[in-house]
């Protein structure tokens, strides 16, 4: 257990329609990222927020956005879904910044499938 | 960031040490090698990372050439639980994107 915890685990939804993932970061961690893994893309990096201010944004779609709240938990919102929306949604989270390495902890998913 | 290449599969007999090997040739001087992996379709796992010095823990050993162009990641007693994709990575600082490539394969056969 990775201490980030992502719901729903599974879901379906059709077209067009508007969905929310959630993520609760370990305690204690301020950085929050999130990844898409579809099957011919792989992992890729999506967006990051650091203590409620977004950080670094990667490939992510103008119908996705995404907030980090005061108690540091994220949601990613994905609108107008369309097909090739469906894969894993993955969150990951560090406890800080800067110099120096340091790990990240994944969450075990959101399986988002769009019919 | 510093791109890398690692195999695309490799196989290793269960008990056995497994040797990931990773290049990372443009890596800079204050960028981390990183070593993730993902057991179908799970979450990403870290598994260990290092800067210059070689470096053990609980999971495995990671081994990085003086140059620091490559590493290698050693599984010392491969498990069936140890099949996974094997990511290595190189990042700047911590908090950084990780960007995955495609990673290694690596198949534990009983």
């Amino acid at each position: 257990d990775s201490g980030v915890t992502q719901t729903p685990k599974h879901l379906i939804t059709a077209t067009g329609q508007r969905v929310t993932l959630r993520c609760s970061p370990r305690s204690g961690d301020l950085s929050v990222y999130w990844y898409q893994q579809s099957l011919d893309q792989g992992l890729q990096f999506l967006i990051q927020y650091y203590n409620g201010e977004e950080r670094a944004k990667g490939n992510i779609l103008e119908r996705f956005s995404a907030q980090q709240f005061p108690d540091l938990h994220s949601e990613l919102n994905l609108s107008s879904l369309e097909l090739g929306d469906s894969a894993l949604y993955f969150c990951a989270s560090s406890v800080r910044i800067g110099p120096g390495g340091t790990e990240a902890f994944f969450g075990q998913g959101t399986r988002l499938t769009v019919v | 960031d510093a791109k890398t290449t690692q195999p695309t599969s490799m196989d290793c007999a269960e008990g056995r040490a497994a040797n990931l090997p990773c290049n990372h040739s443009t890596i800079s001087g204050n960028e981390y090698v990183y070593w993730y992996r993902q057991i179908h379709s799970q979450g990403p796992q870290y598994i260990i990372h290092g800067l210059k010095n070689n470096e053990t823990n609980e999971m495995a050993s990671l081994i990085i050439t003086e140059d620091r162009k490559s590493s290698t990641l050693i599984l010392p007693h491969a498990t069936l639980r140890d099949t996974a994709v094997y990511y290595c990575i190189v990042g700047e600082t911590s908090g950084s994107r990780l960007t995955f490539g495609e990673g290694t394969q690596l198949t534990v056969n009983p």
